[in-house]
């Protein structure tokens, strides 16, 4: 089944320890890409990348790092993680002609 | 700058009714549009995606127009039903396909 996949699909933290969510697509997708979504200020794209080792901020991607060394998985890494990063999390690949397949999200909060 | 608006914003309504949800956009140079269906605390299911050069697309009880010229896309749902709950979600591909959303419509169909 094409899918992406998001791990963990909740996740519990404190604030400045480092943690990672994990987003692998089974597709052959070369663009992926994350997104936060909060009440009142919908979705809001974090990185994206166009491709293997290309990638470029969103609208919002302070706080935030991704890599994409291999073309199937692109994790969020927050290496200082805090409370206004509580947030709920998506990732996402696309074709070429833009559709897009998104994951199952990751709830995360950091107390 | 691209503004997607959903109107309206919370729909109820008895099953068995043919209803439709509205997006409008302020820039007609899109690449494309998608439609998503988001429950409550899950992910993004992508429902039709209607590329810039068609205008229309259908999926069952689901049917999605867009008119580029006056900016607008209508999903409409056929004899919806109680499984129909959720909240739809309206995104336009702009540039490199990246999605500008719309804050959805929440839909309540009442058994």
């Amino acid at each position: 089944e094409a899918q992406v996949t998001q791990n963990p699909r909740y996740l519990i933290t404190v604030t400045g320890k480092k943690l990672t969510v994990t987003c692998s697509q089974n597709m052959n997708h070369e663009y992926m890409s994350w997104y936060r979504q909060d009440p009142g200020l919908g979705l809001r794209q974090i990185y994206y990348s166009m491709n293997v080792e290309v990638t470029d901020k969103g609208d919002v991607p302070e706080g935030y790092k991704v890599s994409r060394k291999e073309k199937r998985n692109f994790p969020l890494i927050l290496e200082s993680p805090s409370p206004n990063q509580t947030s709920l999390y998506f990732c996402a690949s696309r074709t070429g002609q833009g559709a897009y397949t998104f994951g199952s999200g990751t709830r995360l909060t950091v107390v | 700058k691209q503004e997607v608006t959903q109107i309206p914003a919370a729909l109820s309504v008895p099953e068995g009714e043919n209803l439709v949800l509205n997006c409008s956009f302020t820039d007609s140079a899109i690449y494309n549009l998608q439609w998503f269906r988001q429950d409550p605390g899950k992910g993004l299911t992508s429902l039709l995606l209607i590329q810039s050069s068609q205008r229309e697309q259908t999926s069952g009880r689901l049917n999605a127009s867009l008119d580029k010229s006056s900016g607008r896309s209508t999903l409409y749902i056929a004899a919806s039903q109680p499984g129909d709950s959720a909240t739809y979600l309206c995104a336009v591909g702009g540039s490199n396909y990246q999605l500008i959303w719309g804050a959805g419509t929440k839909l309540i169909i009442k058994p």
